[in-house]
């Protein structure tokens, strides 16, 4: 079955500093894999996905980038943090027409 | 553009009697229709999926959910509710495309009261 490893679960992060948040994903190959945000304990925004290593699609313009060097490694960063970017990331990869998703990884910006 | 809309911030029912909670979708083409439950500070987890075939969608932990095309809802039914079915509650409808990005509501927040 297919699993979902995000870490850290939870940072704590001064404003400018930078961010580093991995998914990594066991018992598939060749996922598309997606990033999405969690603001307020509700919304879900889809920030980027990926069909393959190197392949990245941001769907909104922000202050965070996404890579995927490996095939089953997701790694969303930011050079320098905003306010805003505080919430709830989580990762997510598709099987069989499905999402599967991560614990997700709580990032509070002060 | 794919969209769904759950007009209830949070939805309050007792313990044993049934619940609902409401999903309207707006898409072009055929609907591809999700619900995912969220428990506070965790992931999301699949329910249930309506692709194609029979109205109501059966799903785990007793959900079930009713493909309604001429009233374009996909509403979340349960006989009895349990005080363990208090989360959150996403619909979600397939963006299109190659991939399958989701597109998901606000949630709703099911408050099952003992």
């Amino acid at each position: 079955s297919q699993t979902i490893h995000q870490w850290p679960a939870t940072l704590v992060q001064p404003v400018g500093s930078p961010l580093s948040l991995e998914c990594t994903v066991e018992g598939t190959s060749n996922p598309n894999l997606y990033w999405y945000r969690q603001a307020a304990g509700r919304g879900l925004q889809l920030l980027f996905y990926s069909v393959g290593i190197g392949q990245i699609s941001s769907e909104v313009p922000q202050n965070l980038s996404a890579s995927r060097p490996q095939d089953r490694q997701f790694i969303l960063s930011s050079k320098k943090l905003l306010l805003s970017d505080s919430g709830f990331y989580l990762c997510a990869s598709d099987r069989a027409g499905e999402l599967f998703f991560g614990e997700g990884s709580r990032l509070t910006v002060l | 553009a794919q969209s769904v809309a759950q007009p209830e911030d949070q939805v309050n029912v007792a313990e044993g009697n049934p619940l609902t909670v409401k999903c309207t979708y707006s898409v072009s083409g055929n609907p591809y229709l999700f619900w995912y439950v969220q428990y506070p500070n965790r992931g999301l987890q699949f329910l249930l999926k309506y692709i194609t075939g029979d109205n109501l969608v059966k799903g785990s932990y007793g959900f079930e959910a009713e493909f309604n095309k001429s009233q374009t809802s996909f509403h979340l039914k349960k006989p009895s509710a349990l005080v363990s079915d208090s989360a959150l509650y996403f619909c979600a409808v397939r963006d299109g495309g190659a991939t399958n990005k989701l597109i998901f509501g606000t949630g709703t927040l099911l408050a099952v009261q003992p």
